[in-house]
Formats: C-alpha cells, structure tokens, sequence
C-alpha cells in the first residue's frame, strides 16, 4: 500500500527566506505527483502537476521536482512570503489502481512571520 | 479551468439525522469522482470512488450504508451521511477528473464541506 510522508510537518520562517518542503512515497510506480495547498477550513488548490517522465515544474516563485526511482519530491518556494501561509499537501496518483485516486501526504504547515 | 461545485460548504445536524452533499462538475463531464473525508490537521483520506451509472467502491474500514453514495449523472455525484453521531464531523471533499482528458490529467476539487454534527 503506498504511503506518502511529509516533512517537516510544520515549519516557521521569517518573510524573504527560500524554502524546501519534503515528500516521500513508498511505491515508485506512478502516474503523477501534485503538490496542493489548502488554506485552514478550505479546499485544495493545485500548485504543481509532475507527470511520472518528468524531474521538474515550476510556476512563478514555486518549483517541485520529481526523483521517482528514489520515490522522492520537493517543493521549493523562494522569497517566501506572509501569504504563502497555508498546509501544503504533496499527493501521488497510483499506476496499480485502476481508479488512479490520489494517496495524500499528512502535509506541512507553514507560517510566513512579516 | 475546470471546476468542481460542492454544496452545502457548511452544515451543522443533529445525531440522528441525514445529510446531503452534493458534488458537480461545472464544466466537464466526469465518470469518476472521488470522496475523501479530512479530520483535523490530518491528511485527505480517500473513502470511496464514485462511479456514473454503477456502484460506489468502497475503501476499506467505509460503511457503505452509513456513507452513501449516488453518481446519477456524468456531471453530479452525492453522498449522504446516514444518521449521524457526532464522530461523522468533519471536513468532507469530493474531486473529479474530466473524462475527456488523459488519465494522468489532474484531479479537481471541491471546496469541501464541514459538517457538524451535535
């Protein structure tokens, strides 16, 4: 069963530092990877979409890279701000279940402080 | 971009009762849509995928007579928690994938519902 690990599990930097989020995931057969964000008490907003052929993507001041072989992703924010406060959530879409659902990490709470 | 309605984003119930939460896609068609259930600073954890025309399947440790489960239509799937008691409370989300895109396309979400129940 595939597992998905984030680390740290809560993080708090001062605004303007650049910053790494870890995701690990135990089984490396798989479609995609997709780091959210989710804001307290709301839904999921997609970030970044890894497709499994791919090591990297960005967009804007945000770039996640995919290492599949060692089941390993990272998210880096750079010239972080009070507004990138948020849970961020990594999540892999699995190639041996045909409904391709998403198995999410527990995610990473992180604070921006002005 | 596509997008995923769901309704009530908010309700609160009393033990015993039932409740509706529907899930639409807007813009696309979907023959998979996916309900997850979020309990406090935990992560999304999937309950069941919804599929149109044919029966929820089920995860694992999911009442299926509790949670149940209708997906009538390419654009609308609901899930109705059945008499409810106060550990139900949560935050519930559903997604769906655009059937006319590729498997490996991107899931959309729902914004969630918080049901309380008292």
């Amino acid at each position: 069963k595939q597992e998905v690990t984030q680390i740290p599990a809560a993080l708090s930097v001062p605004e303007g530092e650049n910053l790494v989020l870890n995701c690990s995931f135990t089984d490396s057969a798989i479609y995609n990877l997709q780091w959210f964000r989710q804001d307290p008490g709301k839904g999921l907003t997609s970030l970044l979409l890894i497709q499994s052929s791919q090591r990297e993507q960005t967009s804007g001041r945000l770039n996640a890279s995919l290492d599949k072989s060692s089941g390993r992703s990272t998210l880096y924010i750079a010239a972080s701000q009070p507004g990138d406060s948020a849970t961020y959530l990594c999540a892999v879409s699995e190639m041996d279940t045909g409904r391709r659902a998403l198995t999410f990490g527990s995610g990473t709470r992180l604070q921006v402080q002005p | 971009g596509a997008v995923v309605s769901q309704h009530p984003s908010r309700v609160i119930c009393k033990s015993g009762t039932s409740v509706k939460i529907e899930c639409r896609s807007l813009d696309f068609q979907a023959t998979t849509m996916f309900w997850y259930r979020q309990f406090p600073k935990k992560s999304l954890m999937l309950m069941a995928t919804s599929n149109e025309g044919s029966k929820a399947t089920y995860e694992q440790g999911v009442e299926k007579d509790k949670f149940l489960i209708n997906h009538a239509s390419l654009t609308l799937s609901t899930l109705t928690v059945t008499s409810a008691h106060p550990e139900d409370s949560s935050f519930y989300i559903c997604s769906a994938r655009d059937r006319d895109r590729l498997i490996n396309s991107p899931l959309h979400f729902g914004n969630g519902t918080r049901l309380t129940v008292t």
